[in-house]
């Protein structure tokens, strides 16, 4: 099965500020890769998924790069309503699985 | 637009079984497959496993093989997973998720999720 790590757990930036979220594959998942942020008490919600293509209604500030094994969420300029968790995700290969997290807090 | 509206939270003893239901709306039902993921208290998201809507095709990741199973009622446009043998591990926050590609993510769409407390 192929484990995902998001890094670093947590990340404390300045409002207006850049983010820049990390994950890892064990194994090459080619662009199967997906970015969600989930809220205290909501459920997830799909930001990217091919790596790099923003979900429906998602602001451009957001934007991922990588394949393989490396990926990248950045959030150009944060807004308030940034703050969260975000989690990756891999697609490329049976069972899904889901990075532990960052945590997206203000500095 | 695209809703996924589970049932309400439970509280169960160990042993126990619980059935938490997930209707879907705003779209063709049976053209996207719904996989459900959990979420402990505190801790990340473990997917499940997931039914084929169109044909009723289930496949479970080993963990929850023998205590998991996922049915779906096309004439309602509702999906059930139904968790047997329970245990205080399995206090979660369930979630059923819509994907469009068979087994495999991404998930676009999720429902409100449905907390499901194991406790004697």
């Amino acid at each position: 099965e192929i484990m995902m790590t998001n890094s670093p757990a947590t990340l404390s930036v300045s409002p207006g500020e850049r983010a820049t979220l990390s994950c890892r594959a064990s194994q090459n998942v080619n662009s199967n890769l997906a970015w969600y942020q989930q809220k205290p008490g909501q459920a997830p919600r799909l930001l990217i998924y091919g790596a790099s293509t923003r979900a429906t209604g998602i602001p451009d500030r957001f934007s991922g790069s990588g394949s393989g094994t490396e990926f990248t969420l950045t959030i150009s300029s944060l807004h308030s309503e940034d703050f969260a968790l975000y989690y990756c995700q891999q697609y490329n290969n049976w069972p899904n699985a889901f990075g532990q997290g960052t945590k997206l807090e203000i500095k | 637009q695209v809703q996924l509206v589970q049932s309400g939270g439970e509280v169960k003893k160990p042993g126990a079984s619980v059935k938490v239901s997930c209707k879907a709306s705003g779209y063709t039902f049976t053209s996207y497959s719904i996989s459900w993921v959990r979420q402990a208290p505190g801790q990340g998201l473990e997917w499940m496993g997931w039914i084929s809507v169109y044909n009723g095709n289930t496949n479970y990741i080993q963990k929850f093989q023998g205590r998991v199973t996922m049915t779906t009622d096309t004439s309602t446009n509702i999906v059930y997973m139904a968790l047997g043998n329970l245990r205080s591990d399995d206090t979660a926050v369930y979630y059923c998720v819509r994907g469009n590609r068979g087994q495999l993510g991404p998930f676009d769409h999720w429902g409100q999720g449905t907390l499901i407390t194991v406790s004697s």
